[in-house]
């Protein structure tokens, strides 16, 4: 069973331009969730999505924001990128409710670095 | 608010020997999971261990075991017959049972183990 699949594990931008992250959970998990990590803030909730409905959301500004597709795969979007958004940005997929206890599964993130 | 707190940035222990992470958590909440999450290099989020609050019994897998104390907020990590495979970042984390979608995280504790 293929794992939670991030793309593209490394980019670069630059200051001002916006970037797509991509997460492929785990066939049958439909929740979706993106984490930030960062030395300093460590990891940060973003948001949740399932079934295509975004059902929480951290304590980030607009610029960040993601969707979901029919299929639970799910992308983010950071627009005007700024310096402090160089992080590793994780994905994690689980089974609804009581099944999400059993623990989430991480994707290896993607680095991205705002030069 | 929840919060994790992990006392110790950086652990280290010889090969073969016992070492043990501290982590405490605040919450007004009852009824919830906590995990310990292991982080390579390869920055893959690697579920090691659970507990449920409601279970008094301490959870254990193979050499990983926990201590968990309800009364105190305290879900300590302990590492049997530590191997050099299990160096990396550990981070403790905390879900609400039939709440918010999202983990809460500690900053980390780098473990290093020592040939």
């Amino acid at each position: 069973k293929a794992g939670v699949t991030q793309t593209p594990r490394y980019l670069i931008k630059t200051r001002g331009q916006q970037v797509t992250l991509s997460c492929s959970p785990i066939s049958g998990h439909r929740s979706v969730s993106w984490y930030q990590q960062t030395p300093g803030q460590g990891l940060q909730f973003l948001f949740e999505y399932f079934s295509e409905t975004q059902r929480n959301k951290g304590n980030f500004p607009g610029r960040f924001s993601g969707r979901q597709f029919s299929n639970s795969r799910s992308e983010m979007n950071v627009s005007t990128l700024e310096l402090g958004d160089s992080a590793l940005y994780l994905c994690a997929s689980s089974l609804e409710g009581d099944e999400a206890n059993y623990g989430y599964t991480f994707g290896s993130g993607t680095r991205l670095t705002v030069v | 608010a929840q919060t994790v707190t992990q006392s110790q940035p950086e652990m280290s222990v010889q090969e073969a020997e016992t070492v043990t992470l501290s982590c405490t958590y605040d919450t007004s909440e009852s009824d919830y999971y906590l995990f310990w999450y292991k982080q390579p290099p390869s920055r893959q989020m690697i579920l090691v261990i659970r507990q449920e609050a409601y279970k008094q019994q301490n959870a254990t897998e193979n050499r990983f075991s926990v201590n968990f104390q309800k009364a105190a907020k305290s879900f300590s990590l302990k590492i049997s017959d530590s191997q050099l495979g299990d160096a990396a970042m550990y981070f403790c984390a905390y879900r609400i049972q039939g709440g918010s979608e999202k983990l809460v995280f500690g900053k980390g504790t780098k473990l290093t183990v020592n040939p």
